[in-house]
């Protein structure tokens, strides 16, 4: 069975700090991809970051970069120079073999001026 | 990227009756899925709908409660049936992109509310 945990229900970050967003997964496929979504108020999902799991090198994506620890089954987001748009919710998703993608429970930014 | 129309955005319904969601894509695509967000959660996995041939189901959703067609690969219905107020949830209609790199993206949503 494949699971995505995060840990941190809420989160708050000085605008133009950095902050790390927390994920850890469990699965049994050999291969699969890992991905963030970023949700704001207006609900809709927007694509962020994606790692493969066989990616050598960890993704980035403007001021996204995914901290991608394999034996440790861990992608935290992080993002640089927090602005007060970044501020929503947060979703780690899974996707093993790519033919189903599950999701973790969310992490809710706030950006403080 | 791959574009999504989902529609509608949303509706107030009444118990009983049921409700289809349409999801248009701009692109051919190979995998769709629905996924259902109630208030305050994640996203949970309905189904995939599969061209051609019926929907796979995730536990605990069944095709009479949650009909799903998928008659070409840009193109997806989700119907929710004999609602109740507990369907009330954003209904999520996603596509699985395989260029340059795996991506899933997702339409607007549907905002449904059942009185």
């Amino acid at each position: 069975a494949q699971k995505i945990t995060q840990t941190q229900p809420g989160m708050f970050v000085q605008e133009k700090e950095a902050v790390t967003l927390d994920c850890t997964y469990d699965t049994s496929d050999p291969s699969y991809g890992l991905f963030w979504y970023k949700q704001p108020s207006s609900g809709e999902m927007i694509f962020l970051i994606y790692q493969g799991s066989y990616d050598q090198q960890n993704a980035t994506e403007g001021r996204y970069s995914l901290n991608f620890q394999k034996a440790r089954k861990s992608a935290n987001l992080v993002i640089s120079a927090s602005q007060l748009g970044d501020s929503a919710m947060y979703f780690c998703a899974m996707g093993g073999n790519f033919n189903k993608f599950y999701f973790g429970s969310g992490t809710k930014l706030n950006v403080k001026p | 990227s791959a574009v999504i129309s989902q529609k509608p955005s949303r509706d107030i319904c009444q118990r009983g009756t049921s409700l289809t969601i349409q999801c248009q894509v701009d692109s051919q695509v190979t995998m769709m899925f629905w996924y259902r967000q109630q208030p305050g959660q994640s996203l949970t996995l309905i189904a995939t709908a599969n061209q051609g041939s019926e929907a796979t189901y995730e536990s605990g959703f069944v095709i009479d409660k949650f009909p799903i067609s998928r008659p070409n690969l840009t193109f997806s219905t989700l119907t929710v049936s004999n609602m109740s107020p507990e369907d009330s949830s954003i209904y999520l209609c996603s596509v699985l992109s395989r260029g340059e790199g795996e991506k899933l993206f997702f339409g607007s949503g549907t905002q449904l509310s059942v009185l």
